[in-house]
């Protein structure tokens, strides 16, 4: 069975404070793996997307990487304004798996 | 370009009665996909339509709910005769194409409904 696993659930930073944030997955005929922040009351937002292992993606504080099982988001001396909630999915034929996410809370 | 807009944002029905969700595309995106959120759980696929197909509803359950695109309009995500367990967030994603992974989807606020 296709499945998605985000860890931690949430996690307290403070600000400057890096970590990761981690995604493994399994899944049959993987197509992508994406990325997504979502705000309270909002719709995802695209952040990335990963095709195949060893591949990474970099946008400001954030750095993704994949491997064959998992991925991982590295947020670098965070703010409080990337506190949210970060999703991840894999794509499989015509759907994305959702990960349940991980809260995210950066201290100031 | 004002992104993929889905009314209403919140909605509140009681037992039994019906829900209409809609959901209108970004410009240039034929292709919607619904998706259901429930408290503390993922992100669960629905459905995949394009104008006028319907082309994946391996997600939807099988009474009460149907989803359309019509080739004018929006797209429409229906709940009949609505359950307590029916209450969730409902958001609403559109791609230009098929996969569309080099950007995602790019999805909508969604529509909360409560059921009461």
């Amino acid at each position: 069975e296709d499945q998605v696993t985000q860890s931690p659930e949430a996690l307290r930073l403070q600000e400057g404070e890096s970590s990761s944030l981690n995604c493994s997955y399994t899944v049959s005929g993987l197509r992508g793996l994406f990325w997504y922040r979502q705000d309270p009351g909002k719709g995802p937002e695209f952040l990335f997307t990963l095709y195949s292992a060893g591949e990474e993606k970099e946008k400001e504080r954030l750095k993704a990487t994949l491997t064959k099982k998992e991925s991982f988001l590295h947020i670098t001396a965070p703010k409080p304004e990337d506190s949210a909630t970060y999703l991840c999915a894999v794509q499989t034929g015509n759907q994305f798996y959702f990960g349940t996410g991980t809260s995210l809370t950066v201290i100031p | 370009n004002a992104g993929v807009m889905q009314n209403p944002r919140h909605l509140v029905r009681r037992r039994g009665q019906e829900a209409r969700l809609r959901c209108s595309p970004m410009k240039g995106h034929s292709h919607v996909y619904w998706y259901r959120q429930l408290p503390e759980e993922g992100l669960k696929f629905m459905v995949y339509l394009q104008k006028e197909n319907i082309i994946d509803e391996s997600g939807m359950p099988k009474e009460r709910f149907s989803a359309e695109f019509p080739k004018e309009g929006p797209s429409i995500l229906r709940i009949q005769q609505v359950v307590r367990g029916d209450s969730a967030a409902y958001f609403c994603a559109s791609s230009p194409n098929q996969g569309a992974t080099n950007y995602g989807y790019t999805f909508g606020s969604g529509t909360r409904l409560t059921v009461v």
